[in-house]
């Protein structure tokens, strides 16, 4: 059983499209993230939701809108693709936020805009 | 300055040898620290986390020393399947537990 799931693995489209990468973990954690690594393999938080609420939110364009509808969900849409877009992008879980729990991250999104 | 800073490698070293990886961090808030391990094109895991005591897990040991803000990975009798990148987090408790990873040290263990 996978314990934490993303769709679609791989992603292209044309700039200017939008789209919707999704995620589900069934570990029963309470936080969600998503991570950007781009070309140069740096990962950067993106945004981070502990039971729904929005706790995280670093300097990413508002093109970029994330949605939890539960605490096992944690999508993210993406308006107006451009190019710098490109990356892949990585959910995780943990079990609650701070303390000495590490996170389990899904198998990644590669992003591709053309 | 990064947040947090690793050794620049690539290391590339023979079977059986022994390697050491260093991160420092500048945030003094920072509360947990853990290594990733991250394979081409694949996901990060969480390789183990990093306690003031300094902790072994097999042929890996950590080491913390928060006065020098330093943090340390070290892989004795090293295998071709070590060969991987090597992620440091630190994560900042008082900032809703955000971590942040370093660029990571790329180690190849060659037969």
């Amino acid at each position: 059983d996978t314990a934490v799931s993303q769709t679609p693995k791989y992603l292209v489209t044309q700039m200017g499209n939008d789209k919707s990468i999704k995620c589900e973990q069934n570990l029963g954690h309470d936080t969600m993230y998503w991570y950007k690594q781009d070309s140069k393999k740096f990962l950067k938080i993106m945004f981070s939701y502990n039971n729904k609420e929005l706790i995280i939110n670093e300097t990413v364009p508002n093109r970029f809108s994330p949605k939890s509808p539960d605490k096992a969900h944690l999508n993210l849409h993406i308006n107006s693709l451009e190019l710098g877009d490109s990356a892949v992008y990585f959910c995780a879980s943990s079990q609650g936020g701070t303390g000495q729990t590490g996170y389990t991250f899904g198998s990644g999104t590669r992003l591709t805009v053309v | 300055r990064k947040e947090v800073e690793q050794d620049p490698g690539p290391f590339n070293v023979p079977e059986g040898a022994t390697v050491a990886f260093n991160c420092t961090y500048s945030n003094s808030a920072s509360q947990s620290f853990f290594w990733y391990r991250q394979d081409c094109r694949k996901e990060p895991k969480l390789l183990m986390s990093v306690y003031s005591s300094g902790n072994e897990d097999g042929r890996f040991t950590a080491q913390l020393n928060r006065a020098s803000q330093y943090i340390s990975l070290l892989i004795r009798d090293s295998k071709l399947s070590d060969s991987a990148t090597y992620l440091c987090v630190v994560k900042d408790n008082t900032n809703a537990g955000k971590s942040t990873f370093g660029d990571g040290t790329t180690l190849t263990v060659k037969p």
